[in-house]
């Protein structure tokens, strides 16, 4: 199975700031990675596939890039709404599998 | 807009079957899709189970893979997971989607006697 580790596990930032996340993958998947968006009690929400490729309705703040091993998650001008647990998966091969998430809180 | 919506039993005793069912509507199921079940145990991450084709094509997680089967049935527009021999490890939020685009809302299933 391809281990996908994202870091940091948590973090703390305010509203405004730029974060990023990291996601590593234990072998190159090519640009075959998904970023979540999971608030509590509500199902994940898909914000971007093919590394970069931002879905339909999801806001131009959110950006994603990377390629082979190491991908990242990059939000600006964090709002209120945006204090959620986010998710990376690869689908470059089988099994599918996530990150462990990264709980982005409000400081 | 495609919508998915998680139907079964919410309590499933020691050693039984886990039954869940996806209904797909606003989209076809017998389009260019792969209709997926992951799960979530209270508080942890994901799990992706398995995917089927509209073909009846399946991909599972070895880790399951002994005990799963994903079944779709394109008259009804929908998707079915059975999980066997249960235990409480198997206590979990069970979400379908569509690819990595649309999903349930998710049904928790508990495992207890």
């Amino acid at each position: 199975d391809i281990q996908m580790t994202q870091s940091p596990s948590s973090l703390s930032a305010s509203v405004g700031d730029r974060v990023t996340i990291t996601c590593r993958a234990s072998q190159g998947i090519s640009n075959y990675l998904a970023w979540f968006q999971q608030k509590p009690g509500k199902a994940p929400k898909s914000l971007i596939y093919a590394a970069s490729s931002l879905q339909s309705g999801v806001p131009s703040k959110f950006s994603g890039s990377g390629s082979g091993t190491d991908f990242t998650l990059t939000i600006s001008s964090l709002q209120p709404e945006d204090f959620a647990t986010y998710y990376c998966q690869q689908y470059g091969s089988y099994p599918r599998t996530f990150g462990q998430g990264t709980k982005l809180e409000i400081k | 807009q495609v919508q998915l919506q998680e139907s079964g039993p919410g309590l499933v005793k020691p050693s039984g079957t886990l039954s869940l069912t996806c209904a797909v509507s606003g989209g076809s199921i017998s389009s260019n899709n792969w209709w997926s079940w992951i799960r979530q145990p209270p508080g942890k991450g994901l799990e992706w189970i398995g995917e089927i084709y509209h073909s009846g094509r399946t991909n599972y997680n070895p880790s399951l893979k002994s005990r799963v089967t994903i079944s779709v049935d394109k008259s009804k527009n929908q998707f079915s997971l059975k999980l066997s021999s249960v235990t409480a490890a198997d206590t979990a939020l069970y979400y379908c989607a569509r690819n990595t685009d649309y999903w349930g809302q998710g049904t928790l299933v508990t495992v207890s006697s």
